[in-house]
């Protein structure tokens, strides 16, 4: 299996701008992550989804970001208008099942600018 | 109190030396408890799992659990310079938390 995908790997965008960051999780795993990693917060969760459907998103900073998980092979984190504090390296991971949601696979992450 | 607690480093230790990590966690009820490994400029990978209190073994790692007394740690026998990264440790709460992180850097 190709693992985690995500893109695009970099990501240079101007203040106010939407932004999409693009996940495909591993086949056959049910639970898919989204996390935001700085230096000064560490790795946060921002939302979880089982079997395509949000779990928990109490991580999203605000309404300025969105996720969505249509199908269980495809998810996106939207970012709209984004801000300079929004820039981080973001981080799809993915689990077999809720069972084994401490046992995650991440993806090379999206290393995001906002100027 | 944040959910998990690390100390952020920097751990050296020379090569071939025990170096040891540690992580305290706020609630008594978590039962499980993981570590992972992030080198730089990297995403973070699995290395090991912890449910059961006392130690897990696996080639040169260590975990071990007390939850009487909230921690976890991870043990790295015989340090390499390859096992210069990130050490994450991550708690089942009510939903799943990451601590911030302690980096450690093996010196030949």
């Amino acid at each position: 299996d190709a693992g985690v995908i995500q893109s695009p790997r970099h990501e240079v965008t101007e203040m106010g701008q939407e932004v999409t960051l693009r996940c495909k999780p591993i086949s056959g795993h049910n639970s898919l992550f989204w996390y935001r990693q700085t230096m000064m917060r560490g790795l946060e969760l921002l939302i979880y989804f089982n079997n395509n459907v949000p779990i928990d998103d109490s991580g999203m900073p605000e309404d300025r970001f969105s996720a969505k998980m249509p199908n269980a092979s495809f998810s996106t984190l939207k970012i709209q208008p984004s801000e300079p504090r929004d820039s981080a390296v973001y981080f799809c991971a993915s689990s077999l099942a809720v069972s084994r949601v401490g046992i995650q696979y991440f993806g090379a992450g999206t290393r995001l600018s906002v100027l | 109190q944040k959910e998990v607690e690390q100390n952020s480093g920097p751990l050296s230790v020379p090569e071939g030396a025990i170096a040891s990590l540690n992580c305290t966690y706020s609630d008594r009820v978590s039962q499980s408890f993981f570590w992972y490994r992030q080198y730089s400029g990297k995403s973070p990978e699995l290395i090991m799992s912890i449910y059961s209190n006392g130690d897990k073994e696996d080639g040169r790692f260590t975990a071990q659990l007390n939850k009487a007394s909230q921690y976890v740690s991870l043990l790295i026998r015989d340090s390499q310079p390859s096992d210069s990264a990130t050490y994450l440790c991550a708690v089942i709460l009510n939903q799943f938390y990451f601590g911030t992180g302690t980096s450690l850097t093996v010196i030949p």
